[in-house]
């Protein structure tokens, strides 16, 4: 199956500091990549929609130059949070949108755990 | 307004005892549906894709079925190792990059 890797699994920063997460395809190409948040014990919550060469699209109420996006390639999506304050802690997923012929999935990475002192 | 309700929020079982998930969805149009996995800390973890009304899959002891206004997971003789949360999403026929996910149904096997 399709695999996708996130680094770092978790990271703990200090507030006022900006902390990059990186979402990799490994063994498929994605031109549409996905990141989510999800809060304890709740569903994702699309922030936004990496598409590779071109500009990010942003979700309502998701602030672009807090939550910086960069699809710099067919395998690699970067979410750098900007000045992160505690109530930027979460859990951040990326997923990687493969398409092959009629089939159409979103592979997700593990996860990165975000803690903001 | 374009949706996906879970039900229930939250399901316990024995082993061995089946039981059926279910994902109900409101959308302008659907392109597809898909089940994940999630275990706690963890990314959701691909499950299957439906894409018309009538289509199953299977794979061990799951099956996801389909109709044009939900979707089934149905767990037959579960193990405590199928303790997880199970997410579904659909996406749009008008936009495909637009995925709406339900809010899951957390699954407790007992042993």
């Amino acid at each position: 199956g399709a695999v996708v890797s996130q680094h770092p699994s978790r990271v703990i920063c200090k507030s006022g500091t900006s902390v990059k997460i990186e979402c990799r395809s490994l063994d498929f190409q994605a031109t549409t990549m996905f990141w989510y948040r999800q809060f304890p014990k709740q569903s994702l919550m699309l922030m936004a929609t990496s598409n590779e060469g071109s500009k990010a699209t942003y979700e309502q109420g998701v602030e672009k130059d807090k939550f910086l996006i960069n699809h710099a390639s067919l395998t690699l999506s970067t979410l750098t949070v900007t000045s992160a304050h505690p109530e930027d802690s979460s859990f951040y997923i990326c997923s990687a949108r493969q398409l092959a012929g009629d089939l159409d999935t979103q592979y997700f990475g593990p996860g990165t755990r975000l803690t903001v002192l | 307004e374009d949706q996906v309700t879970q039900s229930p929020e939250a399901l316990r079982l024995q082993e061995g005892e089946s039981s059926s998930l279910n994902c109900s969805y409101t959308v302008s149009g659907l392109r597809g549906l898909f089940w994940y996995r999630q275990d706690p800390g963890k990314g959701p973890e691909f499950l299957f894709t439906l894409y018309s009304a009538g289509e199953e899959k299977e794979k061990e002891r799951l099956k996801a079925t389909l109709t044009k206004k939900e979707s089934f997971l149905h767990i037959t003789a579960p193990k405590p190792e199928d303790s997880a949360t199970y997410l579904c999403a659909v996406q749009l026929r008008y936009n495909f990059n637009k995925f709406y996910f339900g809010s899951g149904t957390k699954l407790n096997v007992k042993p």
